[in-house]
C-alpha cells in the first residue's frame, strides 16, 4: 500500500540554522501522487504547509521549499535559516485519490 | 479562521458504551474525512465521504460507523467503545475527492476508562 516516512524526531536546530527534514514515499496504485507538507504549531490545528502535484515542482511557503523528485520518490523539506517560531510538528503525506497518507511526522525544536 | 468545527472537545467515557462526535465544515467542500490519532501522534484515515457518499472505509473496526446528512457534516458513531479507542478523531474536509488539500478541525479527545 502507499505509505510515506519521514525524519524521525525530535530534530533541534538553533535559530537561524538551515534545516531538512527527509520524506520518502510509496505510492502502489498511483504513478504521481500529490506531495504535501503539514504543520501543527504548539497549540493550533493541523494546517497546510505546502503541496505540490507535478513531478519535478518544487512548492515554498513561509520560507520552508520542498521539491517532487519522482525519481529518487523523495520531498525533502528545508529552510535556508529557521526560526523559533518554526517550532512544530511537521507531516509529509501523499494524496491517492480521496486518501491522504501521512508519515509519522517530525517534531522540530527551535532553539533561540 | 476555523472552519471545520468539532464538537465535543474532550470525552472521557467507559468501555462498553456508545460515544458520537460531530463535525460541521463551512467551507462549502464536498468532501470530508475522519482521521484516527493515537497516543504516538500517528494519523490514519478511517472514512472519507464525497457528497453524503461513502468513498473510503479503511480497516476500521465495525463498532466505528460514519454518518452524513449533508455534505457539510460528517459524524462518527462508536457502539461500543474499546480501550484503544483512545486517541484524538480528526474530522477534514476538501473541495473534491482528488485535491486532498485538507482543512482540518481542531479534534476530539476520547479517553476510554
Amino acid at each position: 500500500g502507499d505509505s510515506v516516512t519521514q525524519t524521525e524526531g525530535p530534530v533541534t536546530v538553533s535559530e537561524s540554522e538551515s534545516l531538512i527534514i527527509n520524506c520518502t514515499y510509496s505510492a502502489t496504485s498511483i504513478a504521481y501522487p500529490n506531495l504535501f507538507w503539514y504543520v501543527r504549531y504548539p497549540g493550533e490545528g493541523l494546517q497546510l504547509l505546502l503541496k505540490v502535484i507535478t513531478a519535478g515542482q518544487k512548492g515554498s511557503s513561509r520560507g520552508f521549499e520542498a521539491t517532487y523528485n519522482k525519481e529518487t520518490t523523495s520531498f525533502h523539506l528545508q529552510k535556508a535559516s529557521v526560526q523559533e517560531s518554526d517550532s512544530a510538528v511537521y507531516y509529509c503525506a501523499l494524496g491517492d485519490r480521496g486518501r491522504i497518507f501521512f508519515g509519522d511526522g517530525t517534531q522540530l525544536v527551535v532553539k533561540p | 479562521e476555523t472552519a471545520v468545527f468539532q464538537t465535543p472537545n474532550y470525552h472521557v467515557t467507559q468501555v462498553g458504551n456508545e460515544v458520537s462526535f460531530n463535525c460541521k465544515q463551512t467551507l462549502g467542500h464536498d468532501t470530508m474525512y475522519w482521521y484516527k490519532q493515537d497516543s504516538k501522534k500517528l494519523l490514519k484515515i478511517m472514512f472519507s465521504y464525497n457528497n453524503k457518499q461513502l468513498i473510503v472505509n479503511e480497516t476500521v473496526p465495525r463498532r466505528f460507523s460514519p454518518q452524513s446528512s449533508d455534505k457539510a457534516h460528517l459524524n462518527l458513531r462508536i457502539k461500543s467503545v474499546e480501550p484503544e479507542d483512545s486517541a484524538v478523531y480528526l474530522c477534514a474536509s476538501s473541495s473534491d475527492w482528488g485535491q486532498n488539500t485538507l482543512y482540518f478541525g481542531a479534534g476530539t479527545r476520547l479517553s476510554v476508562l
